[in-house]
């Protein structure tokens, strides 16, 4: 495995549920984000976590929960969410918080909230 | 305004084409700018950075004029494999640094 990896690509949930989104890095990075895309707007900035710490919380909702267990590892969790949350949700990484040379993204899980 | 400020599109150009994109920033002390291409559906990737002596990478060239804090993006001889969207991104410094994407520029180039 190389780079940046998400799971699940796709996704389906009831506003009920609870699911998780997870993403890896193989790239040695320390530091890691949670990005949402919506239709026809910009990439928004959830979460920032450098050396598994959270640095920035973007007044993000509680219904999304992050989770940095080490730094290879990011979670996403979800739970009691709306029909306006559908979104493509982006995990990046970066080494530390130097933006120098940009982010990796991962390849992105399309969530449809029903 | 908005931090990063792109024209939407689409531009539709033949094959063979020069087009050019611009980029507006609001931010003046960010140091970090890039160009960012994502294909329908897909993640981004990085295209290039952009460097303030201006920079070149095949058929792309990048500028950035800082006094007017706009970033060019310019693509010569376009290909078919060139359509998607351009994002411009720039970092914004909060205390520590964080990347600020543009909505971006649809590219479609036709036969």
């Amino acid at each position: 495995e190389t780079g940046v990896t998400q799971t699940p690509r796709h996704l389906v949930m009831g506003m009920t549920n609870k699911k998780s989104l997870k993403c890896e890095q193989h790239l040695g990075h320390n530091a890691m984000y949670w990005y949402k895309q919506s239709a026809k707007k910009p990439l928004e900035l959830m979460f920032v976590y450098s050396l598994e710490e959270r640095v920035e919380n973007n007044s993000v909702p509680s219904r999304f929960s992050p989770e940095c267990p080490n730094s290879s590892h990011l979670f996403l969790h979800l739970h009691t969410l709306q029909p306006e949350d559908s979104a493509l949700y982006l995990c990046a990484s970066s080494q530390g918080l130097d933006t120098s040379k940009g982010y990796t993204f991962g390849s992105g899980t399309r969530l449809t909230v029903v | 305004r908005k931090e990063v400020e792109q024209d939407p599109g689409p531009f539709n150009v033949p094959e063979g084409a020069t087009v050019a994109f611009n980029c507006t920033y609001s931010n003046s002390a960010s140091q970090s700018f890039f160009w960012y291409r994502q294909d329908c559906r897909k993640e981004p990737k990085l295209l290039m950075s952009v460097y303030s002596s201006g920079n070149e990478d095949g058929r792309f060239t990048a500028q950035l004029n800082r006094a007017s804090q706009y970033i060019s993006l310019l693509i010569r001889d376009s290909k078919l494999s060139d359509s998607a969207t351009y994002l411009c991104v720039v970092n914004r410094n909060s205390g520590y640094s964080t990347l600020t994407f543009g909505k971006g520029t649809m590219l479609l180039v036709s036969p």
